[in-house]
């Protein structure tokens, strides 16, 4: 079985301050992992996945995530806040283990950017 | 190109009435996903087809739930009977050959569902 659990559920920056949100998988395989972003009354847009080629994996919009097998995280992080970055964002995982590529989301962090 | 669509975008019915939700994935997709998107629970699987093959099932929540993937390509998820715990918004989400965990799945804007 696999999980994953997302430590904040609101976050709240600054424009032009960095970003972090936290993430942590449970997973029986070696997982593949993305981070989605939800606008309002917008569908799921990809960010950014992780499948094994790098542990630093670098996403649309200036965003990058870093796998850390050890600690079981791939955090979400961006050096400087747009106002368009305020949005839910997801991390996702996705186990190779099981038939289908079936998601698992985390609960979502929700980012206010302050101007 | 074209994405997922999906309609209609809001649905409001009445507790008991039965709902049906359509998806249509980006062409050529073989597979298809729908997931629900509630308050208590986050964003959750209900059920997934890869071309003919046997749907997987094993997300629905109960036997209210169907889907149908008619010729490959649109579905339709149709719950009976309709609870207020259904409230909630249905995302479709579909995906190319083949079908791994490297594939991103591409979703559509979903459907937001209110039972009064």
């Amino acid at each position: 079985a696999q999980s994953v659990t997302q430590l904040d559920s609101h976050v709240s920056v600054s424009e032009g301050t960095p970003v972090l949100l936290r993430c942590n998988y449970s997973s029986s395989y070696s997982p593949s992992l993305f981070w989605y972003v939800q606008h309002p009354n917008k569908g799921l847009q990809l960010l950014l996945k992780y499948t094994s080629a790098a542990t630093l994996v670098k996403g649309i919009n200036g965003f990058e995530a870093e796998f850390k097998k050890s600690e079981t995280s791939f955090h979400l992080t961006k050096p400087s806040a747009h106002m368009s970055d305020a949005a839910e964002y997801f991390c996702v995982v996705s186990d190779p283990g099981a038939a289908g590529n079936k998601l698992t989301f985390g609960g979502g962090t929700r980012v206010l950017v302050k101007p | 190109g074209a994405g997922v669509s999906q309609s209609p975008s809001n649905k409001v019915t009445e507790k008991g009435k039965d709902v049906e939700l359509r998806c249509d994935p980006i062409s050529g997709h073989t597979a298809l996903y729908w997931y629900r998107q509630s308050l208590g629970q986050g964003l959750e699987f209900l059920i997934y087809f890869q071309g003919n093959s046997a749907p997987d099932k094993s997300g629905l929540p109960s036997d209210r739930f169907s889907a149908e993937r008619t010729g490959g390509s649109v579905s339709t998820l149709t719950i009976q009977r309709t609870q207020q715990e259904d409230s909630a918004v249905y995302l479709c989400a579909s995906s190319s050959s083949p079908v791994n965990s490297y594939n991103e799945q591409f979703f559509g804007p979903g459907t937001r569902l209110t039972v009064l």
